[in-house]
């Protein structure tokens, strides 16, 4: 089956830094992924959605200067969390969209704590 | 906005009895529908979608009922097993078409424990 990968799977950092997680998928090519975060004992919410070789559009109330995607590749998104602060911290899901058969296969996820 | 809920955050179940996990949506025009399961420290794992054309699906151990009258679907697992112990999602996409069914609305989900 298709296999989409993540890294790195957790990150600890400093306040004030940024941060940067990659989405692959690994057999298969993917013009669309989209992230996800997940704060812990909540559900996914949708952040943005990742179109390569475009700009990402993003969800309502999700600041895009803050979570800088980009898609440059059909195996590769990566999203940056800039000047990260503890309130970032949360579990962070990329999926991607394709493999031929009209679904969507979600990454195993990056654990991020901000001290 | 679309909103997707679940009545029961938590159920506890001994192996081998049958589970049901139950959601709710708000958009009516809704026309498909997924169950994922979560382990901990994991991404979402599909178990079984449903279109709205259909009311009954079933996989292996588990079936998905919807009820589009009152906007209702449900997952059941048979014979549930410790390793079916998860926290388990509905989805229900928030376009139509495509790739537009990637992007999901998730309920709250329901942390399902199965006892030996």
């Amino acid at each position: 089956g298709a296999v989409v990968s993540q890294h790195p799977s957790w990150v600890i950092c400093k306040s004030g830094t940024s941060v940067k997680i990659e989405c692959r998928s690994l057999d298969f090519q993917a013009t669309t992924m989209f992230w996800y975060r997940q704060f812990p004992k909540q559900s996914l919410m949708l952040m943005a959605t990742s179109n390569e070789g475009s700009k990402a559009t993003y969800e309502q109330g999700v600041e895009k200067d803050k979570f800088l995607i980009n898609h440059a590749s059909l195996t590769l998104s990566t999203l940056t969390v800039t000047s990260a602060h503890p309130e970032d911290s949360s579990f962070y899901i990329c999926s991607a969209w394709g493999g031929g058969t009209d679904t969507q296969y979600f990454g195993p996820g990056t654990r991020l704590t901000v001290l | 906005g679309e909103s997707v809920g679940l009545h029961l955050p938590t159920l506890s179940v001994q192996e081998g009895d049958n589970s049901i996990i139950n959601c709710a949506y708000s958009n009516s025009a809704s026309d498909y529908f997924i169950w994922y399961k979560q382990e901990s420290g994991k991404g979402p794992q599909f178990i079984i979608d449903i279109r709205s054309n259909m009311d009954k699906r079933q996989g292996q151990r588990v079936t998905v009922l919807l009820n589009k009258t009152v906007k209702h679907l449900s997952l059941q697992i048979a014979a549930t097993q410790p390793g079916d112990s998860a926290v388990y999602f509905c989805a229900v996409p928030k376009g139509a078409g495509g790739t537009s069914y990637g992007k999901l609305t998730f309920g709250q989900g329901t942390i399902l424990t199965v006892h030996p």
